[in-house]
């Protein structure tokens, strides 16, 4: 079965700084994505950045970037120069590989809670 | 704004009550997944749709049913509505089944109060 830990339920970050926020994961899949998501408090659910288990480079859009790293099955994301916008829930999710008719949902963590600090 | 458009955005029903809860994809999508969040729960999938047929269900109770129309919009039926059922349910939608690398998109969600 796939699992996604995320085991920091908070956080807080000064404003400027960087932050890494912890994800490792559960598959027997070959093939799988790796997604991150951003819930501010107003609650709808941003797409923030996408790693696939095949990409050779770490994915980065904008301030975010994914430390991928597989063999410790480990997806942290990193935000760069913490913005107070930033402050929100962050939930990091799985989908595995998809066969024939099979299903391509995604699979949650618990999120991380981050505050930044001005 | 991801392209994923979820109404009523906020509903107050009594229990035993029955909502319909409404979604429509990003243009193109032809996959869409309800998602419910509660805060004993976390978010749990609920069920998908490709191209009008199911392809697959999760923590669906029986009470909840769903469909997705010919033209690719998509209802989530909650019946006989109990306290617990109180949450954001989340419309999500994607290009399409197979396609490894392709996104999944939220809509803002519509939040389901049980009083």
């Amino acid at each position: 079965a796939q699992k996604i830990t995320q085991t920091q339920p908070g956080m807080f970050v000064q404003e400027k700084e960087a932050v890494t926020l912890d994800c490792t994961y559960d598959t027997s899949d070959q093939s799988y994505g790796l997604f991150w998501y951003k819930q501010p408090s107003s609650g709808e659910m941003i797409f923030l950045i996408y790693q696939g288990s095949y990409d050779e480079q770490n994915a980065t859009e904008g301030r975010y970037s994914l430390n991928f790293q597989k063999a410790r099955k480990s997806a942290n994301l990193v935000i760069s120069a913490s913005q107070l916008g930033d402050s929100a829930m962050y939930f990091c999710a799985m989908r595995g590989t998809v066969y024939g008719g099979a299903t391509n949902k995604l699979i949650f963590g618990t999120g991380t809670l981050l505050a930044v600090q001005p | 704004d991801s392209g994923v458009t979820q109404t009523p955005k906020h509903l107050i029903t009594a229990t035993g009550q029955r909502v319909t809860l409404r979604c429509s994809p990003r243009s193109g999508d032809l996959s869409v997944y309800w998602y419910q969040q509660s805060l004993d729960q976390g978010l749990q999938f609920l069920i998908q749709y490709y191209n009008g047929e199911e392809r697959a269900k999760g923590n669906i109770l029986e009470r909840f049913s769903a469909q997705q129309f010919p033209d690719l919009h998509s209802e989530l039926n909650l019946s006989s509505l109990e306290l617990g059922d109180s949450a954001l349910y989340f419309c999500a939608s994607s290009v399409a089944v197979g396609v490894s690398g392709n996104t999944i998109y939220f809509g803002e969600g519509s939040w389901l109060t049980v009083v």
